[in-house]
């Protein structure tokens, strides 16, 4: 099983709106809406930011916002903000083992 | 509150075994998977399995299916991560992750265990 395709790196200016797409197949993103999103930042853990496609976890800014259609998924950032800039991976379920698969990541720069 | 605490960091040389460990506190029922997750220097996140504690259900990622193995034991609530015979390219941060059974998504995260692998 292929890691899921993502964009390497986005940037964007404070205030901006950026868009990370995640790219899979029928097997994975497109035929369940279970993506998850996860931020991380340099030396840090990964945290959950989106979940089952479109819901936000309690604590996580409602500038984040997750979609979906077809066999790629997406995340989005408004207001982008300087402590926005980290690494995102997106993660899908798939019916082989081992269930998961993280896409490749994508670097997001704040200008 | 759910948390997961990781093992100390560890040096080992090329051929030696290992067991680093993620201990889950805050959960009131069994019913969770723990999955292992790889993150080599400046590289991007991997499974590696997934581990289901009720019952050790283990499924695991055609890369590391016979390179590592992961275990549980429910009496103390931790998970395992075990190599037989380590090599220089295991190297790398190894996260621990849970998902309550019947959820897609894995949170939280333990803060991650440095091997690092040197003769």
């Amino acid at each position: 099983q292929s890691a899921l395709t993502q964009s390497a790196s986005v940037s964007g200016s404070p205030g901006q709106s950026i868009t990370i797409s995640c790219t899979g197949t029928s097997s994975d993103v497109g035929g369940f809406n279970y993506v998850s999103w996860y931020q991380q930042h340099p030396g840090k853990a990964p945290k959950l930011m989106i979940y089952d496609v479109t819901k936000r976890p309690s604590g996580v800014s409602n500038r984040f916002s997750g979609s979906k259609s077809g066999n790629t998924a997406s995340l989005t950032i408004s207001g982008l903000q300087a402590e926005d800039e980290a690494d995102y991976y997106c993660n899908s379920y798939m019916t082989s083992s081992p269930n998961y698969v993280f896409g490749t990541g994508t670097k997001v720069t704040v200008l | 509150e759910v948390q997961l605490v990781q093992s100390g960091a560890e040096v080992k040389q090329p051929g030696e075994s290992l067991k680093i460990s993620c201990q889950v506190s805050g959960h009131s029922f069994s019913d969770y998977w723990i999955g292992w997750v790889r993150q080599m220097p400046g590289k991007g996140l991997e499974w590696m399995g997934i581990i289901h504690f009720r019952d050790s259900d283990t499924r695991y990622s055609p890369s590391f299916q016979g390179q590592v193995t992961i275990s549980a034991d429910k009496s103390i609530t931790t998970a395992y991560l075990h190599w037989r015979s380590l090599k220089a390219s295991d190297s790398a941060i190894y996260y621990c992750t849970c998902a309550v059974h019947g959820t897609t998504w894995f949170d939280p995260w333990g803060r991650g265990t440095l091997v690092t692998v040197s003769s």
